[in-house]
């Protein structure tokens, strides 16, 4: 079956250190693999994305993230947290649709910026 | 560009009511998905729209339908609404094809009482 798995729901870094939120994908296929933001009160933003090629991938607002098909994962990371980070982060998989995608998400992990 | 719209943003609806949803797709775009996303969840897939038509579903009762119009706008139905279906409901839309990005919606918050 196809599925994401964030295993830490909540995470608390101190302003200016490194991060990384982890993700592991269940999914028979090729995938496609996103890392989406949200924000209190606000919509999904699309940090960065995976299709093919390069292993690692650079997003917006600093972030990036590597695909290891080794370990069926694709952990998000920042080499220096922001305050602004805090926020909701959704890793989700884009499954076959026709001949579309539809997203398979995780939990999330919520992160916490300490000043 | 306004980017994908949705209305309302907020709604209070009685059990047993029926509601519905609305959203504009971002220009380009020709296909819509909706999520709900339960609070402190993930979003979950409800259905896909393309050319009017219904393409895929999650596993989700037939009290939700949808529809897509002519100009890719699309509208999401619940009906017969039950206290669990309180969350908030995303839209997303895309170009067509399998490389393609999904954009969001701020989502409708439906709460059920």
């Amino acid at each position: 079956a196809q599925s994401v798995t964030q295993p830490d729901i909540h995470i608390t870094v101190s302003e200016g250190a490194s991060l990384e939120l982890r993700c592991n994908y269940s999914y028979g296929a090729t995938p496609y693999l996103f890392w989406y933001v949200q924000s209190p009160g606000q919509g999904l933003q699309l940090l960065l994305k995976y299709f093919s090629g390069d292993t690692l991938v650079q997003g917006i607002k600093g972030f990036e993230a590597e695909f290891k098909r080794s370990q069926s994962s694709f952990n998000l990371r920042k080499p220096s947290v922001h305050w602004s980070d805090a926020a909701e982060y959704f890793c989700a998989v884009g499954a076959r649709a026709g001949n579309n995608r539809k997203l398979i998400w995780g939990l999330g992990t919520s992160l916490a910026v300490n000043p | 560009d306004a980017g994908v719209t949705q209305s309302p943003t907020h709604l209070i609806k009685t059990r047993g009511q029926q509601v519905t949803l609305r959203c504009s797709p971002k220009s380009g775009h020709d296909t819509v998905s909706w999520y709900q996303q339960a609070l402190g969840q993930g979003p979950q897939f409800i259905f896909q729209y393309y050319e009017e038509e219904e393409r895929q579903r999650g596993n989700f009762p037939d009290r939700f339908s949808g529809h897509q119009f002519p100009n890719y706008s699309s509208e999401l139905n619940v009906n017969a609404l039950l206290l669990g279906d309180s969350a908030l409901y995303l839209c997303a839309s895309s170009p067509t094809g399998m490389n393609t990005e999904a954009f969001f919606g701020q989502g409708t918050r439906l709460t059920v009482v």
